[in-house]
């Protein structure tokens, strides 16, 4: 059985890092055509993806938010970390975690998700 | 960056009425779609990948059809369980994957 768990602050003041952690249990991503991904979802918005790493360590980043991004995997612990640098009050979202497997030549999409995280931008 | 845009951002419909969302790419993106619904407070839920495919445990009154730019999401009889925001998420540029606005399904 597949989950995932985000952990992180639910608070943070504005040009703060934001570190967010996501453990998951059920799949390894040294399996080939794995990945985890980080999604945001701005109160009463529309989803976002924010990054995504694959069991490659393939990297990919939202091209409006790369310069203040960073993935990084820990397979010894089945760890997922994104940071996010400066930010700001409009950053304030729930943010997921969610497991993505490669079907052929491209991803299925977030079959498994976590509960999400409210992380709020205020000072 | 590829866009995607849904249609209607909002949609009323009755327990039983056959409903269709349309999602729209701003360029080719083969069969890599997928749709997904999420309810209030709740995670998205994968409906359908590749376009057209059921993921498992999804009920069969749910299909997808589409290739290339235009695409459609089908709910054959709608159930109460199903009123629902639906997002169609392209995953066929390098990610990550955008998702279109969503469309909200109220009933009437």
């Amino acid at each position: 059985q597949i989950t995932l768990k985000e952990s992180g602050p639910t608070l943070v003041k504005p040009t703060q890092t934001l570190t967010l952690t996501c453990t998951f249990s059920g799949f390894s991503l040294t399996t080939r055509g794995v990945g985890v991904g980080w999604i945001r979802q701005p109160p009463g918005k529309a989803l976002e993806c924010l990054a995504l790493v694959y069991w490659d360590d393939d990297k990919h980043f939202s091209p409006s938010l790369k310069n203040r991004l960073t993935i990084t995997k820990d397979t010894s612990k089945n760890q997922v970390v994104l940071t996010m640098t400066n930010m700001d009050p409009v950053d304030t979202a729930t943010y997921s975690c969610a497991h993505i497997l490669y079907h052929g030549r491209n991803p299925r999409g977030f079959d498994y998700w976590g509960q999400g995280t409210l992380v709020t931008v205020s000072s | 960056d590829i866009q995607l845009t849904q249609s209607p951002s909002f949609l009323s419909a009755f327990v039983g009425d056959r409903v269709t969302i349309t999602c729209r790419a701003s360029q080719g993106i083969s069969s890599s779609l997928a749709w997904y619904q999420q309810k209030p407070g709740k995670a998205p839920k994968l409906l359908i990948y590749a376009a057209s495919t059921l993921q498992s445990g999804v009920p069969s009154r749910f299909s997808g059809s589409g290739s290339g730019t235009e695409f459609t999401l089908t709910i054959s009889s709608l159930q109460p369980e199903d009123f629902a925001t639906y997002y169609c998420q392209q995953l066929n540029s390098s990610p990550p994957y955008t998702f279109g606005q969503g469309t909200k399904l109220e009933i009437k």
